[in-house]
């Protein structure tokens, strides 16, 4: 069975430090990948999705950015921490096609101070 | 507008009552309709996918469709306090990504 990996389920960080955020995917082959941010009362925003190594694609212009270096293997990513980073973000696998659901990974909890 | 609208909720129900909950969306291509179940500080979980219109049952869920009215709905029978979560919407057309609903949150109480 398939199954994601997201880590660390928190973290704490000051402004101006970077991000390394890792999510790998066990039991399938070519997911596409997702990261989304999500806030409080507001629901799940997409930042950005991959369908194969080397292929991102960015929705929101912001601070962030993704890498895909292997197949299951998705990094979120930061030079700079803005305190507007601060959020719930989650990893997610689909199959090739746009409309098939998502499974999610559990998270990880980032707080800017 | 948003594409897809939910009540943030609180919704709060007794334990045993049926849970009922909705989102209406704009977007007459949506074709593929999804809820899932996020417990708090976990990730979510799919519950439901369904094509199209009708219902679909999984023991104590139902999904339903109404395309014409362009509304979705989940209703969860004999509530448990485990079921106290919060469940989002989504849905997609044949070629578009997923739209997600801004969540409701249910408390069911003992």
């Amino acid at each position: 069975s398939q199954t994601i990996h997201q880590w660390p389920a928190t973290l704490v960080q000051p402004v101006g430090s970077p991000l390394s955020l890792e999510c790998t995917v066990e039991g399938t082959s070519n997911p596409n990948l997702y990261w989304y941010r999500q806030a409080a009362g507001r629901g799940l925003q997409l930042l950005f999705y991959s369908v194969g190594i080397g292929q991102i694609s960015s929705e929101v212009p912001q601070n962030l950015s993704a890498s895909r270096p292997q197949d299951r293997q998705f990094i979120l990513s930061s030079k700079k921490l803005l305190l507007s980073d601060s959020g719930f973000y989650l990893c997610a696998w689909s199959t090739g096609q746009d409309n098939s659901p998502l499974h999610f990974g559990n998270g990880t909890r980032l707080t800017v101070t | 507008q948003k594409e897809v609208e939910q009540d943030p909720g609180p919704l709060s129900v007794p334990e045993g009552a049926i849970v009922s909950l909705n989102c209406t969306y704009s977007n007459s291509a949506f074709q593929y309709f999804m809820w899932y179940r996020q417990y708090s500080r976990k990730g979510p979980e799919l519950l439901m996918y369904t094509y199209s219109s009708g219902n679909k049952e999984d023991g104590r869920f139902t999904a339903q469709v109404d395309k014409s009215s362009k509304y979705i709905s989940l209703f969860i029978r004999d509530s448990q306090p485990s079921d106290s979560a919060t469940y989002l919407c989504a849905m997609a057309s044949s070629w578009g990504k997923l739209q997600f609903g801004a969540g409701t949150q249910v408390v069911v109480t003992p």
